[in-house]
């Protein structure tokens, strides 16, 4: 089963700021995915990702959100001004077959 | 936007009997299933899953029934450990895309009691 890291664990943060959850893939994958769970509700999903662009994305989604593969081994999930709405579990996952493993996920916090 | 529902929040079994967990879905379009394992704290973690070409899926404790003419899918562990005790979600993917997203049922919290 592909190993995948997720930092930070968890992340506190202001109204208003930008936050960057970083996701590393112990093997070398090609489709990457992010999801976010707010607490008591379903997993959801928000982008996917395949040879460094976006293959798919989520209304929710906006134009406060991005992703990008900097280094060809991390993957980033940018929050440009992050809302109280924003606060959730956020799960970065990779695909093998049409499997898709997940990390441990970041806590986000947004007072 | 419900198109994978689990209608029962939490499910209580008693270690060494069969727990069944299951799952509805409304879109056609889905043609992959998979059954996931969840501890606080802990991301998903994969189970099983099930070709919408099969109607059974096998492994170990774990089996996953697929009736699609019901659009309905079960998770069947047998015999349930205390260990098992977790959330469990079912998820589902559109055929139409190569590797496409997860859609995830709301869950449903089994503990299985010693």
């Amino acid at each position: 089963e592909p190993e995948v890291t997720q930092t930070p664990s968890h992340q506190v943060t202001q109204m208003g700021q930008e936050v960057i959850l970083r996701c590393v893939p112990i093997s070398n994958h090609l489709y990457f995915y992010w999801y976010r769970q707010i607490l008591g509700q379903k997993v959801e999903f928000l982008v996917s990702f395949y040879n460094n662009e976006i293959s798919e994305k989520s209304e929710i989604f906006d134009d406060q959100f991005s992703v990008e593969r900097p280094d060809g081994s991390n993957f980033t999930l940018k929050i440009r001004s992050t809302k109280l709405e924003d606060s959730a579990m956020y799960f970065c996952a990779m695909a093998q077959s049409n499997i898709q493993y997940f990390g441990a996920g970041t806590r986000l916090s947004v007072l | 936007d419900q198109q994978v529902k689990q209608n029962s929040p939490s499910l209580s079994v008693q270690e060494g009997r069969i727990s069944i967990l299951n799952c509805d879905y409304t879109n056609s379009m889905f043609d992959y299933f998979l059954w996931y394992k969840k501890y606080p704290a802990e991301g998903p973690t994969f189970l099983i899953s099930i070709s919408s070409i099969k109607d059974k899926n096998e492994d170990g404790r774990f089996t996953v029934f697929l009736n699609k003419s019901a659009k309905h899918l079960s998770l069947h562990i047998v015999p349930s450990q205390p260990g098992d005790s977790a959330v469990y979600f079912c998820a589902a993917i559109d055929g139409g895309t190569s590797y496409g997203k997860l859609t995830f049922g709301q869950g449903t919290i089994l503990t299985v009691h010693p």
